[in-house]
């Protein structure tokens, strides 16, 4: 069935480094969404990409989708202790309404 | 505007047990759906609605009923709870469809199974 994989699972980083997590599909998606969860939180909406190549900057954030809209990438530059989180990516089940998560990157900032 | 309201926040049932995990929406959103959410597992449909009187498996819908009577209310039901299914529970709805629009989850339902 599809799947949505994330790498890294967790990473780490000292505040103002960059951080980078990106989000692979086995099949083609029609668009893709982002989201973060603090911790203990809910999931929050981000962002939603829909055409190939796009890119998208929110802030310190820059969102990516790949041109055969299968992968996307999200990257914040010089991470700040409010980044703290995990981010997933997700992606609409084939032409239905089933929306399937990724697994999830956890990224912890040390101030 | 409350959004996305789910209850209990916390729950503590015993192996055989039944409950309901509340679930209202005021935004008029047609699609609703119950993820669940374990460690390093991201998050699981479990069942969905594209509306009042229809519903649909996800991913994960064993031991789990829906139904969706009116557009602002999706209840989640365990008939006979396992310790498989402690977990946290989240909410969500969006406008017209879940592909393409901005899901809005509810601040999740923390269940143990004993």
């Amino acid at each position: 069935g599809q799947q949505v994989m994330q790498i890294p699972q967790y990473q780490h980083v000292q505040e103002g480094e960059d951080f980078t997590t990106y989000c692979n599909s086995s099949t083609t998606l029609s668009n893709i969404q982002w989201y973060k969860q603090r911790p203990g939180g809910h999931p929050v909406f981000l962002i939603q990409l829909v055409k190939s190549g796009e890119v998208k900057k929110q802030k310190r954030l820059t969102f990516q989708f790949g041109e055969a809209k299968k992968n996307s990438s999200l990257h914040i530059t010089a991470t700040q202790t409010t980044d703290v989180g995990t981010y997933f990516c997700a992606g609409p089940k084939g032409a239905t309404n089933k929306l399937i998560f990724g697994t999830g990157t956890l990224l912890a900032v040390q101030p | 505007n409350a959004g996305v309201t789910q209850t209990p926040k916390f729950q503590v049932l015993k192996t055989g047990q039944s409950m309901t995990l509340q679930c209202a929406q005021d935004m008029n959103h047609e699609y609703m759906s119950w993820y669940r959410q374990d460690p390093g597992m991201g998050l699981r449909l479990i069942h969905y609605s594209v509306g009042a009187g229809i519903t649909d498996q996800g991913e994960v819908p064993n031991g789990y009923n829906v139904s969706r009577s009116t557009t602002e209310d999706f209840p989640l039901r365990l008939l006979s709870a396992a310790p498989s299914q402690t977990s946290v529970y989240f909410c969500a709805s969006s406008s017209q469809t879940g592909s393409g629009n901005t899901i809005y989850f509810g601040e999740g339902s923390w269940l143990t199974v004993v």
